[in-house]
């Protein structure tokens, strides 16, 4: 069974260009997380769908983040205009149930993105 | 707002000597924790956890403690391989995953 799928691996822009992840959830998950990992720190979460519903996007900067999950399965990410302090990695998701107890997320291996 | 806290930013022990790995929470309402680990351009894998009901869980050579009176967990490689060298990330949920900033453990042959 094929993990959670990200794509691309690594991007480099330039600043205030757009950029867009793609993410692949594992087959039947219905939780699927977007995280951004900074360097030398932990996943911080930026939105959490349940199907195509966002039902936490609390943390997400919602004047250049946006984020949508068509269908309830692949997710995209975009940011626009890119900032130089979005260079971090992306992280990718997913889960089976709702984000409680004893739910243990699954990540994909990230996309890496360089702002310059 | 750092909600958990992993102090040590890296770790280093010899093979087969034991690992021991800390983290801190200040949400109280937290009641489940886990423990990731995460090689290097790879997403992170869970590795074991532990419910707050429970002060301890056990698989194979990882064990996690949990203290909530003093808002503690650890976890316990024993014994240690170097196949273990990772990051290590304590997460812990409440309405959602918060994570540390992670611990880098090195187990030297």
């Amino acid at each position: 069974e094929a993990g959670v799928v990200q794509s691309p691996r690594y991007k480099i822009i330039e600043k205030k260009q757009p950029v867009a992840f793609w993410c692949n959830p594992i087959s039947g998950h219905n939780t699927l997380y977007w995280y951004r990992q900074n360097l030398g720190q932990g996943p911080e979460l930026l939105i959490r769908y349940e199907n195509e519903e966002a039902v936490d996007d609390s943390q997400l900067p919602k004047d250049r983040f946006s984020a949508e999950r068509l269908k309830g399965v692949d997710s995209t990410l975009k940011i626009q205009p890119a900032e130089l302090g979005d260079s971090a990695v992306y992280l990718c998701a997913s889960s089976s149930g709702g984000v409680a107890g004893a739910n243990v997320l699954t990540f994909g291996a990230g996309s890496r993105l360089t702002v310059l | 707002d750092q909600q958990v806290k992993q102090n040590s930013p890296s770790l280093s022990v010899q093979e087969g000597r034991i690992s021991i790995l800390n983290c801190d929470y200040t949400n109280s309402m937290f009641d489940y924790f886990l423990w990731y680990k995460k090689y290097p351009a790879e997403g992170p894998t869970f590795l074991i956890s532990i419910s707050s009901i429970k002060d301890k869980n056990e698989d194979g050579r990882f064990t996690v403690f949990l203290n909530k009176s003093a808002k503690h967990l650890s976890l316990h490689i024993v014994p240690s391989q170097p196949g273990d060298s990772a990051v290590y990330f304590c997460a812990a949920i409440n309405n959602d995953m918060r994570f540390g900033a992670g611990t880098r453990l090195t187990v030297k042959p």
